[in-house]
């Protein structure tokens, strides 16, 4: 099955820094890669995602990129703000079949004021 | 807006005791899923379900079964359970087509 791997497991950066979180998934058959973010106390939510067909997208201060020949994908995060302190986790899903969902074990981001 | 609900936030139980965690939607969503949410190990898939009475076992689900007789419904279910169950279960639903999934608010059980 799917295994998908999530580094760093914690991060902090000074406001106003980047922070990237990378990911690696093991099955060539995953075509979707979405990235929650789960602020403390509160339910995962989808920020960004992107598909197998594309290599980058970007949504204001927040991008994924995507090198499905390594097989990895990355969450950019610019210019960081404090609201942005969360945990956040990737995942991969096979959009044929069951639509199985993997997610990595989480980065817990601080941005230090 | 997706509105998925879990029975309890809070759940104290003691060990051997049968428990019941239930999830509730209202999208009309064909797939469910059930996670628990360890420090450290992220979402880990427990069982989901991708149409009634249909499901599919997760990565961890060893002392745990499921139930799904209504569209809307997915009961987890802890025959026994046990010390190392204590953690956060989280609920999510997802559409059939490539859709986020929506999660529930979560349930911090805990067994004594």
């Amino acid at each position: 099955g799917e295994n998908v791997e999530q580094h760093p497991s914690t991060l902090s950066v000074q406001e106003g820094d980047s922070a990237v979180i990378k990911c690696t998934y093991s099955d060539s058959a995953s075509n979707y890669f979405p990235w929650y973010k789960q602020e403390l106390g509160k339910r995962p939510q989808l920020i960004i995602d992107i598909r197998s067909n594309v290599g980058e997208k970007k949504d204001q201060r927040i991008a994924v990129t995507l090198n499905k020949t390594a097989k990895h994908f990355s969450l950019h995060i610019t210019e960081t703000q404090p609201e942005d302190s969360a945990v956040y986790f990737c995942a991969a899903i096979y959009s044929g079949g069951y639509q199985k969902v993997t997610f990595g074990t989480g980065t817990k981001l601080q941005v230090i004021p | 807006d997706v509105k998925v609900t879990q029975s309890s936030r809070y759940l104290v139980k003691r060990t051997g005791e049968k428990v019941f965690l239930e999830c509730v939607q209202d999208m009309d969503h064909e797939n469910m899923f059930w996670y628990r949410q360890d420090p450290g190990l992220g979402l880990r898939l427990i069982y989901f379900s991708y149409d009634v009475k249909m499901k599919e076992k997760g990565d961890i689900p060893e002392g745990y079964s499921v139930s799904r007789e209504k569209k809307e419904r997915f009961s987890l279910i802890l025959e026994s359970a046990s010390t190392n169950q204590t953690s956060m279960y989280l609920c999510a639903t997802k559409g059939h087509r490539l859709y986020e999934q929506y999660f529930g608010p979560g349930t911090r059980l805990t067994v004594t």
